[in-house]
């Protein structure tokens, strides 16, 4: 039962520096979705996916960029790192609002430090 | 505005007395889903339990029931009989059928289970 997996789990960038983090779900779910998790303020939003080959932005979009070319991976995408960016990211997904109890299933998180 | 809040950044509660986590939330939308996640401190999202907008019932799963005051919007958990293991932190989040399936997360309450 692998769920949605991430990778890498850590990673130590420096400044300007750029990088994709890989997330892959074997559930088959439509909706993915990538957010940041920051000391006392919950998670954000940075993008989401409802299906292949489509996104669209979250809470706090700038810096990042995503892609979903297959149903079953989600990149994000971090073009010119900053400091601001260091964080925990968490991918999750979600199958299709229909069923009343579908909840987001996560992956362990990758946790990101920008020098 | 936030579309979820959680007022209590810490709480404490003795072994295998009750604790309630408050949560309350904001939409305009007649389908929703409410969510509770536990984050231990090994940092995986763990889904606890669901609370549809329209289920007539508060929502109970093992030692976890909702607590669903719909006019107030308000969503409260309650853990029973509290563990040591139940220390983590706890976030509430709702699902809005018509914003394109967005998740929204509280700040999140540290919940410490004292022996």
């Amino acid at each position: 039962n692998a769920g949605v997996t991430q990778t890498p789990k850590f990673r130590v960038l420096k400044t300007g520096q750029s990088m994709t983090l890989l997330c892959a779900q074997d559930m088959n779910h439509e909706y993915m979705y990538w957010y940041r998790q920051d000391p006392g303020m919950g998670l954000r939003l940075i993008h989401y996916s409802v299906g292949e080959g489509t996104t669209a932005k979250g809470e706090v979009p700038d810096g990042y960029n995503v892609s979903r070319l297959k149903k079953q991976n989600f990149l994000l995408g971090l073009e010119s790192a900053a400091p601001s960016q260091t964080s925990v990211y968490f991918c999750a997904s979600s199958l299709r609002w229909g069923d009343s109890n579908q909840p987001q299933h996560f992956g362990d998180g990758t946790r990101l430090s920008i020098l | 505005a936030q579309k979820i809040t959680q007022t209590q950044p810490g709480m404490f509660v003795q072994e295998k007395e009750a604790v309630t986590l408050d949560c309350t939330y904001d939409t305009s939308d007649p389908s929703y889903g409410l969510f509770w996640y536990k984050q231990p401190s090994s940092g995986e999202m763990i889904f606890l339990i669901y609370q549809g907008s329209y289920d007539q019932q508060n929502a109970t799963e093992g030692r976890y029931s909702l607590n669903f005051q719909k006019a107030r919007k308000s969503a409260n958990l309650v853990i029973s009989a509290s563990q040591l293991g139940d220390s983590a932190m706890y976030f509430c989040a709702m699902r809005e059928v018509n914003t394109g399936n967005q998740f929204y997360f509280g700040t999140g309450t540290s919940l410490t289970v004292i022996p």
